[in-house]
């Protein structure tokens, strides 16, 4: 059973350019939440998505950051314009939703920003 | 709002070594109660849970209990290991997405 995908596993951009990250929950995983990890610091939360819906985006940057989770395919965290301050590790995790709450995580992106 | 607080590290210990490893949490009601590892440059690592008061999660020899009436849920390990280096966050989901501490750098030297 495959974990949580999440690629590309680094990712360098220059300022002003766009990233984007994709997320392919766990198998059977309807729900995915992506994290923000700033150096020597702990997880935030940014977005909670299911299929086709955002549930709660109340860690998301009101500018520049989106996410979806399409009915096909992974979810996706697009950053638009880059910023330095954007350097961090984005991490995906996935859970069922049936009424287990555990979540499970992905490798990270780290995206670095020149 | 939620809140978890764990022990600042670095915690740097002899192998064999007994490890504990703070975290209280504030929350309203009885919410879930998560230990995560994170090894160098990798995603973080399901540890163990618990999902009620008194329960005790285990694995790989960590242990921690549920503890409701200190808002306690406490990681230890008995004798540790080398391969035990990592960085270890508490944290808990009740109607919100996961609240994480901010980490505990655990160093084993032989």
């Amino acid at each position: 059973n495959a974990g949580v995908m999440q690629n590309p596993r680094h990712l360098v951009r220059r300022r002003g350019q766009e990233a984007r990250l994709r997320c392919s929950p766990m198998k059977g995983h309807s729900h995915v939440y992506w994290y923000r990890q700033l150096p020597e610091e702990g997880l935030k939360f940014m977005v909670y998505l299911q299929k086709e819906n955002i549930i709660d985006e109340s860690g998301m940057p009101k500018e520049r950051f989106s996410a979806e989770f399409p009915k096909e395919g992974p979810s996706i965290l697009r950053i638009q314009q880059v910023v330095r301050g954007d350097s961090a590790a984005y991490f995906c995790a996935s859970s069922s939703g049936t009424g287990d709450d555990t979540q499970y995580f992905g490798p990270g992106t780290r995206l670095t920003v020149l | 709002g939620n809140s978890v607080t764990q022990m600042e590290g670095p915690v740097t210990l002899s192998e064999e070594a007994f490890l504990t490893i703070n975290c209280t949490y504030t929350a309203t009601g009885y919410p879930s109660l998560f230990w995560y590892v994170q090894y160098p440059g990798e995603g973080l690592q399901l540890l163990l849970k618990a999902t009620k008061a008194d329960d005790k999660g285990s694995n790989k020899g960590f242990e921690a209990t549920y503890r409701k009436e200190t808002t306690s849920f406490h990681l230890e390990k008995g004798s540790v290991q080398v391969s035990d280096s990592a960085v270890y966050f508490c944290a808990l989901i009740k109607n919100t997405p996961l609240v994480f501490g901010k980490g505990t750098r655990l160093s084993v030297i032989a």
